[in-house]
C-alpha cells in the first residue's frame, strides 16, 4: 500500500504563531484530504485537495501531486487549533491515513 | 444538513463477548466506510460499501468482524468474539459518490474498550 508520512510528528506553538505541516506520499493518488481531529476525537474536514491550492480563513493547503506532497499552513494559531492533523490519500478503493501531526497551541 | 450519526458512543465489554456498532450516513451519500483507529495511530479502513454492495473489505478480519448495509442506508459493524486488541475507536464515514475521488465526512466514532 501507499506510505503516507507526516512531519513534524509533534509541534508546540505560542498562540499567534504560524506553522506548516507536511504530508509526503509514496505513490500517485487521486484523492487527498486534510483533517483535524479535535481532543474529543471528531475528525473534521479541512480540505479536499488532490491538487492545487485552497484557502479557508486562517488555513490554506497546497498539493503538488507530481512531487507527491501536500502542505497545510496555519496562520495566527489559536488554542482551538490544538489536536491532531491527518492527511489521507486514496488510490483505487483503498484509503490511507498518515501518521498525524500533534499540534499544541499554548496561550 | 445532519452529519454522520453513530451509536453507541462508548462501549465496554469483556473479551470473547460480542458487540455491534451502528452508523447512519449523511442523507443521499452512496458510499459508506468503517475505520478502526487505535490510540496514537491514524484510522485504518476496514470496509467500504457503495449502496448496499461491498467495494473493498481486504483489511477486515473476517474471522471475527462482519458488516452489512441493508437497503443502502444504515450500516452495522459487528465483532464476535472480541479480543483485547480490538480496543479502539470505530469511525464511520460517508461520501456523496462512489469511487475513489470524493470527499469523506466522519461521524463522532464509537470508543470500544475490551477488558
Amino acid at each position: 500500500g501507499i506510505q503516507v508520512e507526516q512531519s513534524p510528528p509533534d509541534l508546540i506553538l505560542q498562540e499567534g504563531a504560524n506553522s506548516t505541516l507536511r504530508c509526503n506520499f509514496s505513490d500517485s493518488v487521486n484523492n487527498l484530504q486534510w483533517f483535524h481531529q479535535n481532543p474529543w476525537g471528531q475528525l473534521i474536514n479541512l480540505f479536499y485537495i488532490p491538487s492545487g491550492t485552497k484557502q479557508n480563513g486562517r488555513l490554506s493547503a497546497t498539493t503538488v501531486a507530481t512531487e507527491r506532497y501536500s502542505l497545510l499552513y496555519i496562520s495566527s494559531s489559536q488554542t482551538t487549533d490544538s489536536g491532531v492533523y491527518f492527511c489521507a490519500v486514496s488510490t483505487g478503493n483503498q484509503f490511507y491515513f498518515g501518521t498525524g501531526t500533534s499540534l499544541t497551541v499554548i496561550p | 444538513e445532519a452529519g454522520v450519526a453513530q451509536s453507541p458512543r462508548y462501549k465496554i465489554i469483556e473479551k470473547r463477548q460480542s458487540v455491534a456498532f451502528w452508523c447512519n450516513p449523511i442523507s443521499g451519500h452512496a458510499t459508506l466506510y468503517w475505520y478502526q483507529q487505535i490510540l496514537g495511530q491514524g484510522p485504518k479502513l476496514l470496509i467500504q460499501f457503495q449502496n448496499n454492495g461491498v467495494v473493498d473489505d481486504s483489511q477486515l478480519p473476517k474471522d471475527r468482524f462482519s458488516a452489512e448495509r441493508l437497503k443502502g442506508v444504515d450500516s452495522t459493524l459487528k465483532i464476535q468474539p472480541a479480543k483485547l486488541e480490538d480496543s479502539a475507536v470505530y469511525l464511520c464515514a460517508s461520501s456523496p459518490w462512489g469511487g475513489t475521488a470524493y470527499e469523506q465526512y466522519f461521524g463522532p466514532g464509537t470508543r470500544l474498550t475490551v477488558t
